[in-house]
């Protein structure tokens, strides 16, 4: 009964250095998250998994940003080149298949760019 | 595009009081409406889901109402403890196929004093 684990809990890192968060989703949870929470722009979506569907990558907010989903279960995502614009937490969310279903969050890894 | 609004921002109140929180959102073309509860540094805890057909949803002490055509959504909480006291945040999943990602309020910052 384990929820939605995401690793590392925090990361300081310096400017322009690459970074990849993970996330490990409910077991049997075909959909899947990310969403960024930043002081000045609140929570926001920045990408969707559901499936073996391609994913919704609307929410991201440049090409530095970058997500996968392997074996439709654990997702990274990965920011390039790291600006200190890109400090922020990043939530994981995992739902069962359809749009009625509850989403549920993981602990977040906090991100410091210096 | 969705914007979720919440009111107050923050709110402190003493304990045992009765409150409501406030959501409003400016398209009422939604699949359903999530309240979560947020503890500093901490990922969300998903409190209620209403589902667009419906027009409340109790857990305990809690109740959540939504009126879609009006755009608005309150959380009651029943005898407010010190333990309450965390960010509620109200979040909208959009009536589309592209998939059931969430827009956010900002919150509200509820301290319950003892």
């Amino acid at each position: 009964g384990a929820g939605v684990s995401q690793s590392p809990s925090n990361k300081v890192t310096e400017k322009g250095k690459d970074v990849e968060l993970r996330c490990d989703p409910i077991s049997g949870h075909t959909a899947l998250y990310w969403y960024r929470q930043s002081l000045g722009q609140g929570l926001e979506f920045l990408i969707y998994f559901q499936g073996n569907s391609a994913p919704d990558k609307s929410g991201l907010p440049s090409d530095r940003f970058s997500a996968e989903r392997t074996g439709g279960s654990v997702s990274t995502l990965t920011i390039q080149r790291t600006q200190q614009e890109d400090s922020a937490v990043y939530l994981c969310a995992s739902s069962l298949e359809g749009f009625y279903n509850e989403q549920f969050f993981g602990p977040g890894t906090r991100l410091t760019v210096l | 595009k969705q914007e979720v609004t919440q009111i107050p921002a923050a709110l402190s109140v003493p304990e045992g009081e009765n409150l409501v929180l406030n959501c409003s959102f400016t398209d009422s073309a939604i699949y359903n409406l999530q309240w979560f509860r947020q503890d500093p540094g901490k990922g969300l805890t998903s409190l209620l889901l209403i589902q667009s057909s419906q027009r409340e949803q109790t857990s305990g002490r809690l109740n959540a109402s939504l009126d879609k055509s009006s755009g608005r959504s309150t959380l009651y909480i029943a005898a407010s403890q010190p333990g309450d006291s965390a960010t509620y945040l109200c979040a909208v999943a959009p009536f589309n196929n592209a998939g059931n990602m969430l827009t956010f309020g900002g919150g509200t910052r509820l301290m319950v004093k003892p």
